[in-house]
């Protein structure tokens, strides 16, 4: 059964800083996904990793995956206050179900 | 354009009382669809997912039930709520993963 991990649930960082976000899968995959959620809101996609390696960026996001380690990270940098939201990692199943799981969500606060 | 349409966004239910929730999605054939649920500061639950006109896989035993009685169309039904099914719905769909998962905006149930 595919599960993932995320962390942390929760972060907190200052207004200029870098940080990382994990994100674990249990079982193989090549097809992994990161989604941002504003309160209230539905998902927004971010980023589609389709392949061991896989390196996309987007501002001051970047996603990166390794399909051997599996193990997604997504990296911010000098955050501003607009990236307060909570980010999820999904990975989706190798069957024709194609079903996506995520994992549990890191709400992330950037402080002035 | 691909588009996906869920109605109704917010819903408040007395216990007991049936539901019917409906996801209809524009701009492509034969997706996979996807039943999702996010309780309050939660991640996202797999409820129910369709490859197919009348195929219905439920991934959590519950007193939920889904159809599919139309290529692009997928309903969430209940015959009778309990306080535990309030939450955020969003019904998504893909066609392999490939290009990503569409997301709904979501139908916001309270049940009282």
């Amino acid at each position: 059964e595919l599960k993932v991990e995320q962390n942390p649930l929760f972060l907190s960082m200052q207004e200029g800083k870098n940080y990382t976000i994990y994100c674990n899968y249990s079982t193989t995959s090549d097809r992994l996904y990161w989604y941002r959620q504003d309160p209230g809101k539905s998902l927004e996609s971010l980023f589609v990793l389709l392949s061991n390696g896989a390196v996309k960026q987007e501002g001051r996001l970047m996603a990166s995956l390794d399909t051997k380690a599996r193990l997604s990270t997504l990296h911010i940098t000098a955050a501003v206050h607009d990236l307060s939201a909570t980010y999820f990692c999904a990975v989706s199943t190798m069957d024709s179900s194609y079903k996506l799981i995520f994992g549990s969500g890191t709400r992330l606060l950037v402080r002035p | 354009s691909q588009t996906i349409h869920q109605w109704p966004a917010t819903l408040v239910q007395p216990v007991g009382s049936p539901l019917s929730l409906e996801c209809t999605v524009e701009g492509t054939s034969n997706p996979n669809l996807y039943w999702y649920r996010q309780a309050a500061g939660r991640g996202l639950q797999l409820l129910f997912y369709s490859v197919g006109i009348g195929q219905i896989s439920s991934e959590v035993p519950q007193n939920l039930s889904a159809s599919r009685p139309q290529d692009r169309q997928f309903i969430l039904s209940s015959k009778k709520l309990l306080l535990s099914d309030s939450g955020f719905y969003l019904c998504a769909w893909s066609v392999n993963g490939a290009g990503g998962y569409t997301f709904g905006s979501g139908t916001r149930l309270t049940v009282v």
